[in-house]
């Protein structure tokens, strides 16, 4: 089975501009979480999504939004770009079976976005 | 809220020996996950281990093992027989468990471990 991947793998943006990264999870999975890790910060939660719907959402600002289609596969959007955007942004998927989503999430290899 | 804290940086070992990484989190849930992933340099992230809270039994996988410590909140990961491919980023991470879902990790700082020949 394919495991999670990320699109673009790399990225290269201007201050102002706005960003899609996108995620195709392992198949079966219709769980998507989104995670920003950065040196300074860490791996902090961006959000979750399930079934086309955001169940969570971590403390980010309103210019990082996402969205899950009807595939699971889900995109996340940073839009007016700052310098502190500059991370690796790395997407989950979980297994779910009758609602429930399991809770061991399998992480893609991430898209290293820079912003100069 | 929770909080997850590994107070080693970096750490080192000698191959085919055992090395511990320490992980201390603070919430006020009783019902929870705890767990350690790996990300050894330019890969991607993969589950090392994982914890049910109300499990009194310490998880263990091969070379890998827990102490947890549910009263002191304490979650040690121990690797025996280190090897050269264990050289990599570990972090500790901690969901809650609400009705039939399961919340987002919460991850620490991370510990760099090198693995030395």
């Amino acid at each position: 089975k394919a495991g999670v991947t990320q699109t673009p793998r790399y990225l290269i943006k201007t201050r102002g501009q706005q960003v899609t990264l996108s995620c195709s999870p392992i198949s079966g999975h219709r769980s998507v979480s989104w995670y920003q890790q950065t040196p300074g910060q860490g791996l902090q939660f961006l959000f979750e999504y399930f079934s086309e719907t955001q169940r969570n959402k971590g403390n980010f600002p309103g210019r990082f939004s996402g969205r899950q289609f009807s595939n699971s596969r889900s995109e996340m959007n940073v839009s007016t770009l700052e310098l502190g955007d500059s991370a690796l942004y790395l997407c989950a998927s979980s297994l779910t079976s009758g609602g429930v989503i399991f809770n061991e999430q399998y992480f893609g290899p991430g898209t290293r976005l820079t912003v100069t | 809220a929770q909080t997850v804290t590994q107070s080693q940086p970096e750490m080192s070992v000698q191959e085919a020996e055992t090395v511990t990484l320490s992980c201390t989190y603070d919430t006020s849930e009783n019902n929870y996950y705890l767990f350690w992933y790996k990300q050894p340099p330019s890969r991607q992230m993969i589950l090392v281990i994982r914890q049910e809270a109300y499990k009194q039994q310490n998880a263990t996988e091969n070379r890998f093992s827990v102490n947890f410590q549910k009263a002191a909140k304490s979650f040690s990961l121990k690797i025996s027989d280190s090897q050269l491919g264990d050289t990599a980023m570990y972090f500790c991470a901690f969901m809650k468990h609400y009705g039939g879902s399961q919340g987002n990790l919460i991850f620490g700082k991370g510990t760099k471990l090198s693995v030395k020949p």
